[in-house]
């Protein structure tokens, strides 16, 4: 059973803090990607890796990095959380070089800055 | 830029027919996901278009004209647990990145 895992369902944090969301996926696939989910908004991609310490910049990048040193594990940091950051995260793999066409999501974490 | 349109909410009753539509202007398409997201829970992939034409997958079916830019997820016989949010997703780039629609919220009433 393919699964991507991320490691907190809910976090609450305070302004100003670095704040390190994790996803790992054990499906082998290359691809990853960060989205946030906002009501009205749908999925919004933050950045995606297509391989091993390889990042793009989705279409709303500020304010978050990411970092991807092993092919399983994708993390989201936000650098300096403010509350406008709070929202749902999801995180997705993609089996890659074109095959895949399905995308795994985690359960998402609900992250709320105050 | 990338924008794709779905209605924001569909109510019908158990047993109906329900459309969801979905149209799209995006710097590149390679084809059409849609994915099914239950309150509190992750979004599972329904089905994906390549080529112009019907896809069915049991219950559901998806259909795609890509020169008009549109597609829709046609679901049949309703049931009380297809109550979900639906997304539409383009693929834009071959092999990675796909983006999103705004969702479709559907009610299925008894």
């Amino acid at each position: 059973d393919v699964k991507v895992t991320q490691s907190s369902r809910y976090l609450v944090k305070r302004t100003g803090e670095k704040v390190f969301l994790e996803c790992v996926q054990d499906m082998d696939h290359e691809n990853m990607f960060w989205y946030r989910q906002d009501p009205g908004l749908g999925l919004r991609l933050i950045y995606f890796s297509y391989d091993v310490k390889m990042k793009e910049k989705g279409d709303i990048p500020e304010g978050y990095s990411v970092s991807r040193e092993k092919k399983e594990r994708f993390s989201l940091i936000l650098e300096s959380a403010s509350t406008n950051q709070t929202s749902m995260y999801l995180c997705a793999s993609l089996e890659g070089t074109g095959g895949g066409t399905e995308a795994f999501f985690g359960q998402g974490t609900r992250l709320t800055v105050v | 830029g990338q924008s794709l349109e779905q209605p924001s909410e569909v109510t019908a009753v158990e047993g109906a027919i329900v459309q969801i539509n979905c149209t799209y202007q995006t710097s590149g398409f390679y084809g059409l996901s849609w994915y099914q997201q239950h309150d509190g829970g992750a979004p599972t992939f329904l089905s994906y278009n390549a080529l112009d034409g019907l896809e069915e997958t049991g219950r559901f079916s998806s259909f795609l004209s890509r020169s008009d830019s549109y597609g829709y997820l046609l679901l049949q016989e309703l049931q009380m647990k297809d109550s979900a949010s639906y997304f539409c997703a383009v693929r834009v780039r071959y092999g990675q990145n796909f983006v999103f629609g705004p969702g479709t919220r559907l009610s299925v009433l008894p």
